[in-house]
């Protein structure tokens, strides 16, 4: 089955500054890539996400890139803001399976 | 619209005993997951119904976990009995068919269950 890293565990970033958070995948087959963000108590909710066709996406302060060929996948989030603070999660998607990473915990510090 | 529902949100159960979460999908969602969550991790799938039918369970520990999903709307899924490691979140998404296979995953809050 598939596999899913995802670097850092934790992440402490100023406001305002930018961050970013690594994936990497097994199953070159996977084809569809969301990012989701859960706040505590709550389920997670997606943010963005990406196809295997496209290299990268971008939603106001919020952009995903691909590499296919070297199987990763990250997250970039700028000009960050205390609310952006909550644990970020990513996924790859195999033949309709969801496989999750093991969730990054971002905290922006005011 | 009205996202995906779940109940209980919290459950304390002494273990050996049964314990059931209850799951209602987004109106039209015809496919429907349950995921367990444990403390720091990423959620894990335990089955995917399409409709009323189980098409991937090979993730349900079928011993003690059952799961249904009558006339392909609610969903329950049951523990029993309960173990300690059983202590986890317990999150139900809802996702539409789309054409190229891409369905985005809408969560419930999830039930948090402690098993004592």
């Amino acid at each position: 089955g598939e596999n899913v890293e995802q670097h850092p565990s934790t992440l402490s970033v100023q406001e305002g500054d930018s961050a970013v958070i690594k994936c990497t995948y097994s199953d070159s087959a996977s084809n569809y890539f969301p990012w989701y963000k859960q706040e505590l108590g709550k389920g997670p909710q997606l943010i963005i996400d990406i196809r295997s066709n496209v290299g990268e996406k971008k939603d106001q302060r919020i952009a995903v890139t691909l590499n296919k060929t070297a199987k990763h996948f990250s997250l970039h989030i700028t000009e960050t803001q205390p609310e952006d603070s909550a644990v970020y999660f990513c996924a790859a998607i195999t033949r309709n399976q969801f496989y999750f990473g093991t969730g990054t915990s971002l905290t922006v510090i005011p | 619209e009205a996202g995906v529902v779940q109940s209980p949100r919290y459950k304390i159960i002494e273990k050996k005993q049964p314990v059931a979460f209850w799951c209602n999908p987004i109106s039209g969602h015809n496919t429907l997951y349950w995921y367990r969550q444990n403390l720091g991790q990423g959620p894990e799938l335990l089955i995917r119904y399409e409709n009323e039918e189980a098409v991937d369970d090979s993730q349900l520990p079928k011993d003690r976990f059952s799961a249904e999903r009558l006339k392909g709307v609610d969903s329950t899924l049951k523990i029993q009995p309960a173990e300690l490691g059983d202590s986890a979140v317990y999150l139900c998404a809802s996702s539409q068919v789309s054409v190229g296979g891409y369905n985005e995953q809408f969560f419930g809050p999830g039930t948090r269950l402690t098993v004592l």
